[in-house]
């Protein structure tokens, strides 16, 4: 079975730029998690998609990110315009339970 | 407002030695309980849910979890350098509606010794 796939694996993009991170869950995983590490601190929750919608997006830190799940399948996080405190690794999870499965993330450089 | 703590070591524990890991939360309400690991460079993996007070056990690992005091914690029995890793406690709050994003701590990094 695929586990969760994300990609770029590594992403370096100037300030001001759109960077679009992409996001396939575990085939029949309705719930897809998205989260943030910056440098030196915890693992951040994002938000949390239930099929295609949102059920808590509480962790986003603004309107320069956008996410999306089109039909319940895959999942999009774009960052427009992206700033310098933007980057670090971008996780995606996966889950049919309590049961959350990462993918092995998308580093964000923003020079 | 959901916390979560953990020393962040380095915490060194000779090969063959039970490692222990420790991790407390601040959220009352929370229900289940995680342990990944996490290699360096890589995506954390779940190696332990605990759920109900009392001890949980899979191979090596055991996951102890204490609601009244609000801790949780991870043995690792006979110890091995391919332990070597920095392990993140995880706590799930549910909102109702379905399991909530998980809360982490910043993690511990363990360092098995040959």
């Amino acid at each position: 079975e695929a586990g969760v796939t994300q990609f770029p694996s590594h992403s370096v993009i100037e300030k001001g730029q759109t960077v679009t991170l992409r996001c396939d869950p575990i085939s029949g995983h309705d719930n897809l998690y998205w989260y943030r590490r910056v440098m030196g601190k915890e693992i951040k929750f994002l938000l949390h998609f239930v099929k295609e919608s949102k059920q808590d997006e509480s962790g986003m830190p603004n309107n320069r990110f956008l996410a999306e799940r089109t039909g319940g399948t895959y999942s999009t996080l774009k960052v427009q315009p992206a700033e310098l405190e933007d980057s670090g690794v971008y996780f995606c999870a996966s889950s049919q339970g309590y049961e959350a499965f990462f993918g092995q993330g998308t580093r964000l450089t923003v020079v | 407002q959901k916390e979560v703590e953990q020393n962040s070591g380095p915490l060194s524990v000779p090969e063959g030695a039970i490692a222990s890991l420790n991790c407390t939360y601040s959220d009352r309400v929370s229900q289940s309980f995680f342990w990944y690991r996490q290699y360096s460079g890589k995506s954390p993996e779940l190696i332990m849910s605990i759920y109900s007070n009392g001890d949980k056990e899979d191979g090596r690992f055991t996951a102890q979890l204490n609601k009244a005091s609000q801790y949780v914690s991870l043995l690792i029995r006979d110890s091995q350098p391919s332990d070597s890793a920095t392990y993140l406690c995880a706590v799930i709050r549910y909102s109702g509606g379905g399991a909530d994003g998980l809360t982490f701590g910043k993690g511990t990094h363990l360092i098995i010794q040959p």
